[in-house]
């Protein structure tokens, strides 16, 4: 079954205003940690933000913050005042504890525009 | 500068012939990982290693082998048994623990087999 869910292929933003992107999630488990990662062309995989399951406050690292929102298994990922550099495809992630690997979704692509 | 390095770039690779990855990290992680991706999907783990000597299949081993005979290094053999193996691969590493620790990735090598 899959894990992590991102329902949006590919968003369109204008420069400066704000973007939402999609995740959800599935575990049976209480502890986790979801993770969001930001891919440019150029093929590297940079590490944005992380929740804990157990965090009780939403994540907010510089422009990007995650909108947790545990019975809903989603966490969802806003980009605020978006830069031309923010263009890149996104990934959201789950580690469940005593796993050691990530489960990624699919990916959403984000071009902003001018 | 601590981080992950990964050779070469750009690999081909002629039908039946193994080839071999490299992927070197000085950040003193005891956890390192190899992860395939498609073009417009999400990664899928291949083989994982918690530490020295030691490493445990991921969702996508066969065709793939690995070894972990030091701390800072962890390659991938690409075997002639892998039947599609034209993708793009990402090293990765983390500290040995929780679900609480996010994964440095390695900038990625592309294989194409001609």
């Amino acid at each position: 079954a899959q894990k992590i869910t991102q329902t949006q292929p590919g968003m369109f933003v204008q420069e400066k205003e704000a973007v939402t992107l999609d995740c959800t999630y599935d575990t049976s488990d209480q502890s986790y940690g979801l993770f969001w990662y930001k891919q440019p062309s150029s093929g590297e995989m940079i590490f944005l933000i992380y929740q804990g399951s157990y965090d009780e406050q939403n994540a907010t690292e510089g422009r990007y913050s995650l909108n947790f929102q545990k019975a809903r298994k989603s966490a969802n990922l806003v980009i605020s005042a978006s830069q031309l550099g923010d263009s890149a495809m996104y990934f959201c992630a789950m580690r469940e504890d005593g796993d050691y690997k990530l489960s990624f979704g699919a990916g959403t692509t984000v071009t902003v525009r001018a | 500068d601590g981080g992950i390095t990964q050779s070469p770039k750009y690999l081909f690779r002629k039908e039946g012939q193994n080839v071999t990855l490299s992927c070197e990290q000085n950040l003193n992680h005891d956890a390192m990982y190899w992860y395939r991706q498609d073009p417009g999907q999400g990664l899928r783990l291949i083989y994982y290693s918690q530490i020295v000597n030691d490493f445990q299949k991921g969702d996508i081993a066969e065709g793939y082998s690995v070894s972990r005979e030091k701390k800072e290094s962890f390659p991938l053999t690409v075997t002639s048994a892998q039947k599609n193996p034209t993708a793009f691969y990402l090293c990765a590493s983390s500290i040995f623990g929780t679900a609480f620790n996010e994964q440095f990735f390695g900038p990625g090598t592309r294989l194409t087999v001609l």
